[in-house]
């Protein structure tokens, strides 16, 4: 079956440009992760959606970053007035809860840069 | 916040070696997670463990969790260059209500290059 989809792949931008990253879950699992990744770090989780409600926004960095999920499905991060700290790779995961062990299959990634 | 601290961070070891990395956190984790990462791909799962001493093995992959479950080790037997990556561990703290986000913790992962 399809893994996790991100797109676009690759996005470079200019700095106080808005983009937009999307992210195409494995069908049937309902919860979706965002995590963001500086070059040669680990994840920094950004924020979690169970279905189409975000009970958790913690980890967005600040105002600028928003995102929804709509019919349980896809989902969109979107980053206004880009800034070039906001140049990393975004990740994607999703998880299927059929166990209490929050597996988590992730998408290759959107590497973004802002010049 | 829980941490979960990986060590080293760096590894560079010639083809055929032996290596462990490590994955430690004074907090109780009721599972834990091995992932591994390439460059321009997304992190992929490979293992999970969930009782304290439990071992598991992939192949030249030994994965073992710590029987307090705050601590766990990766090793590698005969490393070879499709070992090279980055490779992550991740947790459920124990006291987590059953996931979410804030029940899963990465560590900052340890870079793997396995010289031919």
């Amino acid at each position: 079956g399809a893994g996790v989809s991100q797109s676009p792949s690759n996005k470079v931008t200019e700095k106080g440009k808005d983009v937009e990253l999307r992210c195409d879950p494995i069908s049937g699992h309902t919860a979706l992760y965002w995590y963001r990744q500086s070059l040669g770090q680990g994840l920094e989780f950004l924020i979690y959606f169970q279905g189409n409600s975000a009970p958790d926004k913690s980890g967005l960095p600040s105002d600028r970053f928003s995102a929804e999920r709509t019919g349980g499905s896809v989902s969109t991060l979107t980053i206004q007035r880009t800034q070039q700290e906001d140049s990393a790779v975004y990740l994607c995961a999703s998880s299927s809860w059929t166990t209490s062990y929050n597996e988590q299959f992730f998408g290759p990634g959107t590497r973004l840069t802002v010049l | 916040t829980q941490l979960l601290e990986q060590s080293p961070q760096f590894l560079s070891i010639q083809e055929g070696e032996n290596l462990t990395v490590y994955c430690n956190s004074s907090s109780v984790f009721s599972s834990l997670q091995w992932y591994r990462q390439e460059p321009g791909e997304g992190p992929v799962l490979l293992v999970t463990v969930v009782t304290g001493g439990e071992v598991k093995k992939l192949k030249r992959l030994t994965f073992q969790f710590g029987d307090a479950r705050k601590d766990s080790s990766l090793h590698i037997t005969a490393a070879q260059p499709g070992d090279t990556g980055l490779y992550l561990c991740a947790g459920i703290h124990s006291s987590a209500s059953g996931g979410g986000a804030d029940g899963l913790t990465f560590g900052k992962g340890t870079h793997l290059i396995i010289q031919p």
